[in-house]
């Protein structure tokens, strides 16, 4: 069976500062990743995905990811953190043997951004 | 277009009482999903709909049953709710899972507490 492991439960950054989350995978195949972001009171949005192809992926708001299939990793980075990327950050993969039927997300980073 | 929406936004039921959480799209989106999320849990799947009129279980069926009689809504039930389902719903579709156009999108959630 396929997990998402998001070993930072909380992460505190300064305003401007560069932001990486971790997010480590389980799963046999080429899974699908997918990294999505959930603001208090909200649903969640997505901010990029991989399927495959390219393994560095640009997504929404500046973020851009890297799948290394070596670390069965796909870590989520921004280069300067503005307040309002304060939220939680969710990791999930893809079982591509049902498409994507069945996602199975990390149990979440939350990030906050002191001024 | 209102994407995904959900029905009650807040509900407070006592044990053993039974009651229906509604989710609809307007994205023509053949799939649709039914996740819980629990402090420190991530989101994790009940029950999905690969296409109007079928069913399959996720991750943590016990205690909830749905129906996928028309293709833009997708019900939740709970028959007789426990404590242990204080939870925050999310529905969620997707219109071609498995591809790399694949994008799951969520509903702002509903927020139910069991006594």
């Amino acid at each position: 069976a396929q997990s998402v492991t998001q070993p930072d439960i909380h992460i505190t950054v300064s305003e401007g500062a560069s932001l990486e989350l971790r997010c480590n995978y389980s799963y046999g195949a080429t899974p699908y990743l997918f990294w999505y972001v959930q603001s208090p009171g909200q649903g969640l949005q997505l901010l990029l995905k991989y399927f495959s192809g390219d393994t560095l992926v640009q997504g929404i708001k500046g973020f851009e990811a890297e799948f290394k299939r070596s670390q069965s990793s796909f870590n989520l980075r921004k280069p300067s953190v503005h307040w309002s990327d304060a939220a939680e950050y969710f990791c999930a993969v893809g079982d591509s043997g049902a498409g994507s039927y069945q996602l199975t997300f990390g149990k979440g980073t939350k990030l906050s951004v002191i001024p | 277009n209102a994407g995904v929406t959900q029905t009650p936004k807040f509900q407070v039921l006592k044990t053993g009482q039974s009651m229906t959480l509604q989710c609809a799209q307007d994205m023509n989106h053949n799939s649709m999903y039914w996740y819980r999320q629990d402090p420190g849990m991530g989101l994790r799947l009940i029950y999905y709909s690969a296409s109007e009129g079928t069913t399959d279980k996720g991750e943590v069926p016990d205690g909830y049953n749905v129906s996928r009689l028309k293709k833009q809504n997708f019900l939740l039930g709970l028959e007789s709710a426990a404590p242990s389902q204080t939870s925050v719903y999310f529905c969620a579709s997707s219109s071609t899972p498995g591809t790399s156009t694949d994008t799951q999108y969520f509903g702002p959630g509903t927020r139910l507490t069991v006594l």
